[in-house]
């Protein structure tokens, strides 16, 4: 049983540019959580999508956008790179459900120069 | 405003020690507790989850425990091993309005020296 995967793994890109990332869900998972999480710091929520509507969102600009697909596979877009944009992105997925844990994926580390 | 506070920030101890991490929140209503191990560059590993009524639970060495009167919880690692040098993250999910939003510590990095 596959746990939640992302990729890729590592990407470089520079100011002004726009990336995606992406994330398979846990099987059987049907809601999709991502975050941001700077060196050091704890993640911080991006926003949560489940039945491919964005649930809820965080105290991000528009510049991070998102999607979610039938399989509840998820994207991560991002706009406009800022240097302040360099973190590690991590999806979590989980069942819908107040109680649901969330399981993690290893992340995405998007330097931005 | 939710806030989920832990200390200390860094902590370093011998092989075979115990330690205690501490957490403390803000977040209410409250819905359920959780701590984290998160490897460095890796993703967070979930190591228990706590519920209103619960006092305590263990998983292995690990033991958490949850005073929701005070809004504290406690992570306690019993004979250290190489292996649990780590960030350990408390995170806290409210309940209501915003319940999709967990909130986050920063963490504590304990590293565990031969």
């Amino acid at each position: 049983d596959a746990g939640v995967t992302q990729s890729p793994t590592h990407l470089i890109k520079t100011r002004g540019q726009q990336v995606t990332l992406r994330c398979s869900p846990k099987s059987g998972h049907d809601t999709v959580s991502w975050y941001q999480q700077a060196l050091g710091q704890g993640p911080q929520f991006i926003f949560q999508y489940y039945e491919e509507e964005e649930r809820q969102r965080g105290n991000f600009p528009d510049r991070f956008s998102g999607h979610q697909f039938p399989n509840y596979s998820s994207e991560l877009n991002v706009n406009a790179l800022l240097l302040g944009d360099s973190a590690l992105y991590l999806c979590a997925s989980s069942l819908t459900g107040l109680g649901g844990e969330l399981f993690f994926g290893e992340g995405s580390r998007l330097t931005v120069l | 405003k939710n806030q989920v506070e832990q200390s200390p920030q860094s902590l370093i101890i011998l092989e075979g020690k115990n330690c205690t991490l501490q957490c403390n929140y803000t977040v209410s209503p409250f819905s359920n507790l959780r701590w984290y191990k998160q490897d460095t560059g890796r993703g967070p590993v979930s190591l228990t989850i706590m519920t209103f009524s619960e006092n305590t639970k263990s998983n292995g060495r690990y033991t958490a425990t949850l005073d929701a009167d005070t809004k504290q919880s406690s992570l306690h690692i019993t004979a250290s091993q190489l292996s649990d040098s780590a960030s350990y993250i408390c995170v806290v999910r409210g309940s209501g309005a915003g319940s999709y939003q967990l909130t986050f510590g920063k963490g504590t990095k304990l590293s565990v020296i031969p």
